[in-house]
């Protein structure tokens, strides 16, 4: 099984700041990689597939990158509709596996 | 609009079945699988396994094997999971999620608004 690990698991950071997130696959997994939000009390959103395409009607503030094993997943201008917890997927080998997610605060 | 919608809440005791529907509109259902994802209070998102609408192909993970059954209704544009022996870990909201285009799940695109299963004596 691929494990996945994000950091942090949580960051607080101001309106308009620029927010990061990585994502660290234990093996190879290419750009099989996805990213989701999830805003509270909410289902999971896809925001990016295949590490960096982002999905039709996704804000252009979103953005990912990486390929291997290090992946990055940035917020270019944080707004307060952004407050969620993020994840990363990878869907290189069964099973299909998340990170442990990351939830983004308002400072 | 692409849609799934998931069946109402459910209370069950520990080792009783459960079984959540997610009926799906806004796309041709055959053409996609149908996954099931838990997650439990206050934790992340683990993947159950998938079902092929079209062939009625299973894929389990194997940490459910033995304990989970996942089908379809083409008739109905309808997809099940079956949980049995239930236990309080198991306690958690259910997602449906359509898979990407194909038999194989690449991404998980929509999700279902989830149905909250509480195990508990």
């Amino acid at each position: 099984e691929i494990q996945m690990t994000q950091s942090p698991s949580s960051l607080s950071a101001s309106i308009g700041d620029r927010v990061t997130i990585t994502c660290q696959a234990s093996q190879d997994i290419s750009e099989y990689l996805n990213w989701y939000q999830q805003r509270p009390g909410k289902a999971p959103k896809l925001l990016i597939n295949d590490a960096s395409t982002l999905e039709t009607g996704v804000p252009s503030r979103f953005s990912g990158s990486g390929s291997g094993t290090d992946f990055t997943f940035t917020i270019s201008s944080l707004q307060p509709e952004d407050i969620a917890t993020y994840y990363c997927q990878q869907y290189d080998n069964l099973p299909l596996t998340f990170g442990g997610g990351t939830k983004v605060e308002i400072k | 609009q692409i849609q799934l919608v998931q069946s109402g809440v459910e209370v069950k005791k520990p080792g009783a079945s459960v079984k959540v529907s997610c009926k799906a509109s806004g796309y041709i259902f055959t053409n996609y699988t149908i996954n099931w994802l838990r997650q439990a209070p206050g934790q992340g998102l683990e993947w159950m396994g998938w079902i092929s609408a079209h062939s009625g192909n299973t894929n389990y993970a194997q940490k459910f094997q033995g304990r989970v059954t996942m089908t379809t209704d083409t008739s109905t544009n309808t997809a099940y999971v079956e949980l049995r022996s239930l236990k309080s870990v198991d306690t958690a909201v259910y997602y449906c999620a359509r898979g990407s285009y194909g038999d194989y799940p690449y991404w998980f695109d929509p999700w279902g608004q989830g149905t909250l299963v509480t195990v508990s004596s």
